[in-house]
């Protein structure tokens, strides 16, 4: 049971470049979030997934977009990357029901040239 | 529009004394409130959470943490601190939104422990 897991763990890109943050869950959890974290500021929710083939909006999400096709992914993209989004990025799934506990994994760090 | 606010960005104390981490949130329900902790370079992993009935909940990794509804707080407490709890401590409140229960979180606290 690998719980929640992330790929890639770093990464760098220069500006305009695009890439796809792959989170995976094992604990066929119903819902799924993506966060971005940067200092002192928290934890702040980009996009998140009441199951599979819905998404939702968070508190910022311009200049990302997420699916999530299969239960067990959800997929984070930036289309056009810039240094605003240089960040350490978590997701975190927890499954329906009354616990709310969020399950979180380990990040990926991304920088942004 | 809720808030959560951790006034201490950072709090130094030595191995063994007791520790007391603020946490206030601004909401006009009963929230559900959390204590997550992130070792550096990890994910978070829950500490406690509080949902009703006895005020003073205990946690993992000997934890502690009380409801205060007059102080709209959430304080979390350790009595006695060890080096390993070196981390940041985020607390979080969960509110209703459409039924999908998005959580805010709070910036966090840097606990320093000193030998």
């Amino acid at each position: 049971n690998a719980g929640v897991t992330q790929t890639p763990k770093f990464r760098v890109l220069k500006t305009g470049q695009s890439m796809t943050l792959l989170c995976a869950q094992d604990m066929n959890h119903e819902y799924m979030y993506w966060y971005r974290q940067d200092p002192g500021m928290g934890l702040r929710l980009i996009h998140y997934s009441v199951g599979e083939g819905t998404t939702a909006k968070g508190e910022v999400p311009d200049g990302y977009n997420v699916s999530r096709l299969k239960k067990q992914n959800f997929l984070l993209g930036l289309e056009s990357a810039a240094p605003s989004q240089t960040s350490v990025y978590f997701c975190a799934s927890r499954i329906m029901g009354v616990s709310y506990e969020q399950y979180f994994g380990p990040g990926t760090r991304l920088t942004v040239t | 529009a809720q808030s959560v606010t951790q006034p201490d960005i950072h709090i130094t104390v030595s191995e063994g004394a007791s520790l007391e981490l603020r946490c206030n949130y601004s909401y006009g329900a009963t929230p559900y409130l959390f204590w997550y902790v992130q070792s550096p370079g990890q994910g978070l992993q829950l500490l406690l959470k509080y949902f009703s009935g006895d005020t003073l909940v205990q946690g993992i990794k000997g934890f502690e943490a009380e409801f205060k509804r007059s102080q709209s707080s959430f304080n979390l407490r350790k009595p006695s601190v060890h080096w390993s709890d070196a981390a940041e401590y985020f607390c979080a409140v969960v509110r209703p939104s459409g039924g999908s229960y998005i959580p805010t979180f709070g910036r966090g606290t840097s606990l320093i422990v000193h030998p």
